[in-house]
Parts: structure tokens; C-alpha cells; sequence
């Protein structure tokens, strides 16, 4: 079974509409997050959720926001789709979110907007 | 906050070589430090990790060193494979829950 799953896997988009990536977790873990992985490679993250606190990165647009229905999800809203949003973005989850723990990635969602 | 600079950006070795990716750090708080590995078209994976408490640590055929003094910290593979070909990334963290990546590596095994 998929630890952490992710979709979709691709999303093709226009700029200037509204999309959403679904993440799920079976690891019974507290904490997730969402990392945005740019051409370069470099992996940044977005946001850091448990049942208690979201604490979102202070350079990320508030275009993007993350909607947690329960504990093994978190997705991701992007609002107003621009060029430059074009990434692959990660969803991982930890045990507790203590930082000092490992951090179990999906598999990815691989976003184009034109 | 914290930044993580990491060397080479690239690096190629022949099968059976070693190969050693570099880190630096900057917040001497950071007292957790992962190696992850990410293959063409999936997400990072851990290989190896190592607290601040330790020094060295290997598994198998591969190895983390740590230099809190100088906030250095380097992965040693030995004996590489084809299937070691990857992107490398180390990070550091502490207990603010956020880790804070390197930029990278990508490892290619030559054959």
C-alpha cells in the first residue's frame, strides 16, 4: 500500500484558473506538508499542518492555501494560476512533526500552467 | 533562518568508486540532519540520518559524518552502482518542524 499518495499526478492548466491537489496519508501520522520543487530541483517548503497548527512559509502567495478534512488528508488550493506556479509539488507527512523525525514524500504532482 | 549549501551540484563517478556529496549549515540550534534520494520521477526518500549527538554513522554502503564545530556534514557512498544514479539532497532541522534543504546533487554512476 501507498504510504503517501498524491493526485493527480500531472495537471495541465491555463493561467488563471483554480486547481486543487489532493494528498492522502496511511501512516497515521499528525503532521503533513507541502513542498514545491522548482526546475532547478529545489525543494522548498510551503506549508507544515498538524491537527493543532498550520504554519505557512511567508513567501508563498496566499493564492495557495491547504484544506485538511481530516488527518490523513491535506490538500492543496491554488487560486488564480500563474506562470510561475509551473513545479512539482510534494506532499509528505511525519510522525509528529518534532522536525527530528523522518518525513515520508508522495509521489509527486507535476503542474504545467500555459 | 537556516540556510543549507551543498556541493557538488553534480558529480560523476565509475561503478565501484566512491562518492561524497558535501553540506554546510548555518543555525548551530539545527540538531537533525537526513540524506534523502530521489530517483527520475518520484519523491525524495530517506537513506540515511544523523543527530547531533553523533559524530558518524553507516549503513551498509553508506555513511554520514558530522562536524557540529565547522556545521559540516557530508554522505559517503562506497562502492557505487548504476542504481545509485540519483538526485541527492541533505537537510537540517531542528525541533521547529521544518527542514531546510540542501540544493541538491545529482549523482551519476557510470557503467
Amino acid at each position: 500500500d501507498t504510504a503517501v499518495s498524491q493526485t493527480p499526478k500531472y495537471l495541465v492548466t491555463q493561467m488563471g484558473n483554480d486547481k486543487s491537489i489532493k494528498c492522502e496519508q496511511n501512516l497515521g501520522h499528525d503532521t503533513m506538508y507541502w513542498y514545491k520543487q522548482d526546475s532547478k530541483k529545489f525543494l522548498k517548503i510551503m506549508f507544515s499542518y498538524n491537527n493543532k497548527e498550520l504554519i505557512i512559509n511567508e513567501t508563498v502567495p496566499n493564492r495557495f492555501s491547504p484544506k485538511s478534512p481530516d488527518k490523513a488528508h491535506l490538500n492543496l488550493h491554488i487560486n488564480s494560476l500563474e506562470l510561475g506556479d509551473s513545479a512539482v509539488y510534494f506532499c509528505a507527512s511525519s510522525l509528529a512533526g518534532t522536525g527530528t523525525e523522518t518525513q515520508y514524500f508522495g509521489p509527486g504532482t507535476r503542474l504545467l500552467v500555459l | 533562518g537556516e540556510n543549507v549549501e551543498q556541493h557538488p551540484s553534480t558529480l560523476s563517478v565509475q561503478e565501484g568508486d566512491s562518492a561524497v556529496i558535501k553540506c554546510t549549515y548555518s543555525d548551530s540550534a539545527s540538531n537533525y540532519f537526513p540524506w534523502y534520494k530521489q530517483e527520475l520521477g518520484k519523491g525524495p526518500q530517506l537513506i540515511i540520518d544523523i543527530r547531533s549527538n553523533v559524530g558518524e554513522k553507516k549503513d551498509q554502503r553508506i555513511a554520514v559524518t558530522l562536524n557540529k564545530t565547522a556545521k559540516h556534514f557530508s554522505l559517503h557512498i562506497t562502492e557505487t552502482q548504476p542504481e545509485d544514479s540519483a538526485v541527492y539532497f541533505c537537510a537540517a532541522s531542528n525541533t521547529g518542524n521544518q527542514f531546510y534543504f540542501g540544493t541538491g546533487t545529482s549523482l551519476t554512476v557510470i557503467p
